[in-house]
């Protein structure tokens, strides 16, 4: 079944850009979806199929998908991005669901 | 609004059961796939069970081995999670999901989660 693998920990400064990894054996032919957690709160989708984003999303989302690493890029990071973000794909192979380790997101 | 309500948490002892509940509103619940995800206190997302939109089709992680049955009223509106043979491990807050359609696309609404609490 798929694994993937997500660096525990990134930072980076207010107005910047941030980028976290998701990587994992043939995730170049799965939809990749990323959620944003916020302390206390429940999952947010912030980017499904590589690099759709939902309503009320803000254009500084984004995400790839390419060479077995899916990358949610977030541009012009603000302090309230601050987060743990999730990767999570479909394992056809085994009809599991599986999602990344988490990344702890810290706004400096 | 759309929204995901999780109910039936709360402290259990080893060995005991526990019936979850997720009451939806705002949308047409018999439309849509349903997922139950769980979060160990400090730790990351688990996925634990899918569900298609008629319930006819179930999915398991392989920790759950035959202990959790996902299922479904759609007359209700209600998802359930019934969950047996409990260990200390299951403890985790369990979050109910839509998903956008279909069993293999995203989770797009997330309930706040209900409790669980596995201990003598």
């Amino acid at each position: 079944s798929s694994v993937l693998t997500q660096p525990p920990s990134a930072s980076v400064a207010p107005g910047k850009t941030a980028r976290i990894t998701c990587g994992g054996n043939n995730i170049v032919i799965s939809s990749v979806h990323w959620y944003q957690q916020k302390p206390g709160q429940a999952p947010v989708l912030v980017i499904c199929y590589d690099n759709d984003r939902p309503s009320g999303i803000p254009e500084r989302f984004s995400g790839s998908n390419s060479e077995n690493t899916a990358t949610l890029t977030i541009s012009r990071v603000e302090a309230g991005d601050e987060a743990d973000y999730y990767c999570q794909v479909w394992d056809s192979s085994s009809d599991h669901w599986v999602f990344g380790g988490g990344t702890k997101l810290t706004v400096l | 609004e759309v929204q995901l309500l999780e109910s039936g948490g709360g402290l259990v002892q080893p060995g005991g059961s526990l019936r979850l509940s997720c009451a939806a509103s705002g949308f047409t619940f018999a439309s849509y796939a349903m997922s139950w995800v769980r979060q160990a206190p400090g730790k990351g997302l688990e996925w634990v069970s899918t569900i298609d939109d008629s319930g006819g089709s179930t999915y398991y992680a392989d920790f759950v081995k035959g202990r959790f049955t996902i299922s479904r009223d759609n007359s209700k509106n209600t998802l359930y999670l019934q969950m047996n043979s409990l260990r200390a491990e299951d403890t985790a807050v369990f979050y109910c999901a839509k998903q956008s359609t279909t069993v293999t696309t995203a989770f797009d609404i997330w309930g706040q989660g209900t409790m669980v609490i596995v201990s003598s």
